[in-house]
This record gives C-alpha cells, structure tokens and sequence, in this order.
C-alpha cells in the first residue's frame, strides 16, 4: 500500500536558520506529492505541490523537488521565522479511478526560536 | 477566498451518545472527504464522495459511523454510538475535480474537535 514516512520532531531551529524537513514515500504508480501545514488548533493548508518527476513545488519560501529515484520529497527553507513555526505535513495522492485521498506521514513539528 | 466550513468547531459528548458534524465544501466541488486526525498524528481518510455516490469508506468503521451527501453538496458525518477512542479532530475537505489529476488539489476546513468523556 501507499506510505509516507517523514522525520521525527519536534525540530527546534534559531530564526533566520536553514530548514529540511526529510520525506520519503512508497507508492504503486506516478503518485502527486503535497507539503501541508498546521497551525495551532486549526485544519491543513496546501503549501506547495509536485504532481511529476523533478518538478519542484514552492511557496513562500519552502521549496521541495520531486526525486523519483529517491523517492522522496524535503522540504527546504533558506531562512526560517518564528510564523513558520507549525506542524508540517508529507502526503501523497495516488492515482487510481476516481479514488485519489490524501496519505498523510505523521507530521514534523517545527520550533523557531528568535 | 471560498472555503470548506465545518461545525460544530468543538463538541463534547459522552461515551455512548450520538455525534454528528456538518461540512460545506467549496461551492461547485465534486469531491467530498472526511478525515479523522488523532492528536500527534496525520489525518487518515474516512470517507471519500464523488458527488452523492461514496467511492472510498474502506477505513469508515461501518459499526458506529455513517456519512452521507445526500444532494451531492454539504455533508454529514454521524457516530454512534461513541466511543473514547473516538476524541479526534475531524477535518472535511474537498476538491473541484471527479477524477484523479494532477490539478485536484484538496482544501480543507477548520475541523471539528470531538471528546468523548
């Protein structure tokens, strides 16, 4: 079955520090891969996407390049704030008919300290 | 920006009581999913709709939980009776597109956080 494994937190950094938080997943097929966030006592928000082989996903910041032969999917930032401090999530949609959810890992919490 | 609205935010029920929560996805979208997030843990999906028609429940435990989207538009997720293990938050979310692409992105709701006392 499909699987995503993400690194363990939490990850406590100092602000303006280099971020990488590591994702690895096991599919069948040509899976789509998805970065999500949490903040505090609220639902996920999409950050950033790759639905194909080397294409990088990037928003506010992060980026995070799609590596088939690895099979995986970090998540990177060059420089770190205390508001991105949150749960951050790997997940992965498989393709197949029309049943596509999300395989979520287990979630990296992430600390920045000013 | 449209969003996914979700209630009640927060209940509290008794073990044995019935629970239900309401989701509203995005306006015109296909897809509808429920998701059950445990404290510390990444959601797991429950029920996926295409329209009013389920296409995934194959991890809805079917002895207590039901979900349905009658009108292939705002949806229902009920458990009874409930159980301690079943404090959770509950995320709906939903996506334009019926089939699998790979613009379908998912949008989720604020989630409902459940306790079971």
């Amino acid at each position: 079955g499909n699987s995503v494994t993400q690194m363990e937190g939490p990850v406590t950094l100092s602000e303006e520090a280099f971020l990488t938080i590591n994702c690895t997943y096991t599919a069948t097929g040509y899976p789509s891969l998805f970065w999500y966030v949490q903040y505090p006592g609220e639902g996920l928000q999409l950050l950033l996407k790759a639905t194909k082989a080397d294409d990088k996903g990037s928003n506010k910041g992060f980026e995070a390049t799609y590596r088939k032969e690895t099979t995986s999917f970090h998540l990177e930032k060059g420089s770190v704030q205390v508001s991105d401090s949150a749960v951050y999530f790997c997940a992965l949609s498989a393709r197949g008919g029309g049943a596509d959810g999300l395989t979520f890992g287990k979630g990296t919490h992430l600390i920045i300290q000013p | 920006e449209a969003e996914v609205a979700q209630s009640p935010r927060y209940k509290i029920t008794e073990k044995s009581q019935a629970v239900a929560f309401w989701c509203d996805p995005i306006s015109g979208h296909a897809t509808l999913y429920w998701y059950r997030q445990i404290l510390g843990q990444g959601p797991e999906l429950l029920v996926q709709f295409q329209d009013e028609s389920v296409v995934d429940d194959s991890q809805l435990p079917k002895d207590r939980f039901s979900a349905e989207r009658l009108k292939g538009v705002d949806s229902t997720l009920k458990i009874q009776p409930a159980e301690l293990g079943d404090s959770a938050m509950y995320l709906c979310a939903s996506s334009l597109f019926r089939d699998s692409f790979s613009g379908n992105t998912i949008y989720f709701g604020e989630g409902s956080w459940l306790t079971v006392v």
